[in-house]
């Protein structure tokens, strides 16, 4: 499964945008690009995910490099409720399992 | 998440003591995922069943390890004489519109 990696940690503002950024270099041209948040004692719960064209949900945008090499999750405005670990996850078109990294800690501050 | 209901939420063990973790899905799902979570990492994949059948058990870290869905909806994770080294979350997930995760097991071993 191909390697994402994310920053440790970011902190954003309440009512701000947030850009979490992920780099996945060895992406192949089957692989999508989804996005899962954890929030404290909860499990994993899906966020968006594209292959190429950037995608738009109710919860928050997904912008794709050209490349595909990297993209950016946005949550238009933060609020206390995102505050939850942001994993980048590479999933082929018939892929099963999920491969997670660490993730992204962020952190809202009110 | 709603569509997999896990139990015990919590459970404490005393090292070298059997435990069994349940996770039952809503009715109809065909595939079964299980991953361990340790402290401040992401899941990691334990275990795949489609229906009955236990198709990939590649992630189970020693035969001390043991799942299963007799009838192919709930399923059972059982640890055989739990070590420290087991204290972590375990998560059952159903493929979904993506994945809908259980919120877990926290288990402690003491």
């Amino acid at each position: 499964d191909a390697k994402t990696t994310q920053p440790n940690s970011m902190e954003s503002n309440e009512e701000e945008p947030v850009h979490l950024p992920c780099n996945h270099s060895t992406i192949s041209g089957t692989d999508y690009i989804h996005w899962y948040r954890q929030l404290p004692s909860q499990g994993p719960e899906y966020v968006i995910h594209g292959l190429t064209s950037n995608v738009n949900n109710r919860m928050a945008s997904l912008a794709i490099a050209e490349d595909r090499k990297s993209s950016t999750l946005i949550l238009h405005r933060a609020t206390l409720r995102d505050a939850a670990v942001y994993y980048c996850i590479l999933r082929g078109e018939y892929g099963n399992k999920l491969v997670f990294g660490a993730g992204t800690i962020l952190r809202v501050k009110s | 998440g709603a569509g997999v209901s896990q139990s015990p939420r919590y459970k404490v063990a005393k090292r070298g003591q059997d435990v069994a973790l349940r996770c039952d899905p809503i009715s109809g799902h065909v595939s079964l995922f299980w991953y361990q979570q340790a402290l401040g990492q992401g899941p990691e994949f334990l275990t795949y069943f489609q229906n009955e059948a236990q198709l990939d058990k590649s992630g189970l870290p020693s035969d001390r390890f043991f799942a299963e869905r007799p009838e192919g909806s709930v399923s059972t994770l059982k640890i055989q004489r739990t070590q420290q080294e087991d204290s972590a979350v375990y998560l059952c997930a159903i493929p979904d519109k993506d994945y809908t995760f259980g919120s877990g097991t926290r288990l402690t071993v003491v």
